[in-house]
């Protein structure tokens, strides 16, 4: 069984277009994240939730909306796609927010924007 | 805030060779400090990590890493090398009240 899953897996679109992508994980954690990879394979951190609460919202365009329907589940919503939202996108998970937890990472979206 | 720095952006070794990939982070309060690995199209997945007590932390694939305080590094090393170990390396560090933070990551190249 895949602890934490994403989907799509790839997701090419055009400059302007609004995308989702899924992440669900059966870990049973409290505790999901959204990252960021670029290019150079720089990770950051762009979101995180805490039992459906939001926890950490780094500085990231309001253009991205991540939206937690459970704990199991964290989405990622972008509107009005630009070139530079082209990465890798990981989803990850951990007990919760503690900061000993290690994080369980999903396989990547990658977004190509055109 | 703290930070991580990975000073070698890549690493060209050869097959059974000894390997250490460099770590050191700053930090105004203590640490908890993490490796992950990347392999190729994929996501991370961890090494190892020191919470406390000794120093001398070992990981899976027979990687260990060594925290030292003084000079706020945790270097990765492993006393010999596969082809398999071809991938990312990427130090992280995080506290309370902190976020995690990744280091830029090290890329590992393995060679027969």
């Amino acid at each position: 069984d895949t602890a934490v899953s994403q989907t799509p897996k790839y997701l090419v679109t055009q400059m302007g277009n609004d995308k989702s992508i899924k992440c669900e994980q059966n870990l049973g954690h409290d505790t999901m994240y959204w990252y960021k990879q670029d290019s150079k394979k720089f990770l950051k951190i762009m979101f995180s939730y805490n039992n459906k609460e939001l926890i950490i919202n780094e500085t990231v365009p309001n253009r991205f909306s991540p939206k937690s329907p459970d704990k199991a589940h964290l989405n990622l919503h972008i509107n009005s796609l630009e070139l530079g939202d082209s990465a890798v996108y990981f989803c990850a998970s951990s007990q919760d927010s503690g900061a000993f937890n290690e994080q369980f990472f999903g396989p990547g979206t990658r977004l190509t924007v055109l | 805030a703290q930070s991580v720095t990975q000073l070698d952006s890549q690493v060209p070794v050869f097959e059974e060779a000894p390997v250490e990939l460099r770590c050191n982070y700053s930090s105004s309060v203590s640490v908890y400090l993490f490796w992950y690995v990347q392999y190729p199209n994929q996501g991370l997945q961890l090494l190892l990590k020191y919470l406390s007590g000794s120093t001398l932390v070992k990981g899976i694939n027979g990687f260990e890493a060594e925290f030292n305080k003084s000079q706020t590094s945790f270097h990765l090393r492993k006393p010999s090398v596969h082809i398999s170990d071809t991938a990312e390396y990427f130090c992280a560090v995080s506290n309370y009240g902190q976020n995690f933070v990744f280091g830029p990551g090290t890329r590992l190249s393995v060679l027969p």
